[in-house]
């Protein structure tokens, strides 16, 4: 089956811009979390989505916020987009159960992000 | 929250030698031990996990051993190729319904030389 589908895979923009990126996740995971990966920090988690609901949210600032819709798919947006913002955003789904805690992760391509 | 120490941040090894990765995990709570190999440009791919109910793993020439009680980790690649180099990531889970968060060591860079 398809995995995990990310768009766009590259774009460039401007500081102060805002951006929106897109996620499909492998069919019938619910679950979908954002990663930010740079050389400096390494992947560090933004928010986790399940049924629609943020579910946990990492340490970044307000201008990153997300949303999952009705069929699992995700969206993550910046705003007002600085320099720092530069990075791989990956985004990554599971497959959820109950009561059990670590389901394997599936990571997509990533979408390459240049803020100049 | 989980804090995950990983070591060495790079590695160079010949070919046909093993090669050992090892990771610290502060969160006792944790019970899920991921590892992701990055290769230049392409997303992290799961290459084993283990979780804390069990010791040792081992698929192939790849083996990951977990101490719960010293709360660290270790991935073990023998008879290296030089297609096995790239970036190795550790990872912890958190236990509960937060099911899909994972606190990511730096990575180390593994380089097999032929």
């Amino acid at each position: 089956k398809a995995g995990v589908t990310q768009t766009p895979r590259y774009l460039i923009k401007t500081r102060g811009q805002q951006v929106t990126l897109s996620c499909s996740p492998i069919s019938g995971h619910r679950s979908v979390s954002w990663y930010q990966q740079t050389p400096g920090q390494g992947l560090q988690f933004l928010f986790e989505y399940f049924s629609e609901t943020q579910r946990n949210k990492g340490n970044f600032p307000g201008r990153f916020s997300g949303r999952q819709f009705s069929n699992s798919r995700s969206e993550m947006n910046v705003s007002t987009l600085e320099l720092g913002d530069s990075a791989l955003y990956l985004c990554a789904s599971s497959l959820v159960g109950t009561g059990y805690s670590g389901n394997t992760i599936y990571f997509g391509e990533g979408s390459w992000l240049t803020v100049v | 929250g989980e804090n995950v120490e990983q070591h060495p941040s790079t590695l160079s090894v010949q070919e046909g030698d093993s090669a050992v990765i090892k990771c610290t995990y502060s969160d006792s709570a944790s019970n899920y031990f991921p590892w992701y190999k990055q290769e230049l440009g392409k997303r992290p791919q799961l290459i084993i996990d283990i979780r804390s109910n069990v010791g040792e793993k081992k698929d192939q020439r790849i083996a990951v051993t977990l101490n719960k009680t010293a709360k660290h980790f270790s991935l073990h690649i023998t008879e290296t190729q030089p297609e096995d180099s790239a970036v190795y990531f550790c990872a912890a889970g958190e236990r509960g319904s937060t099911l899909g968060r994972l606190y990511f060591g730096r990575g180390t860079q593994l380089t097999v030389w032929p």
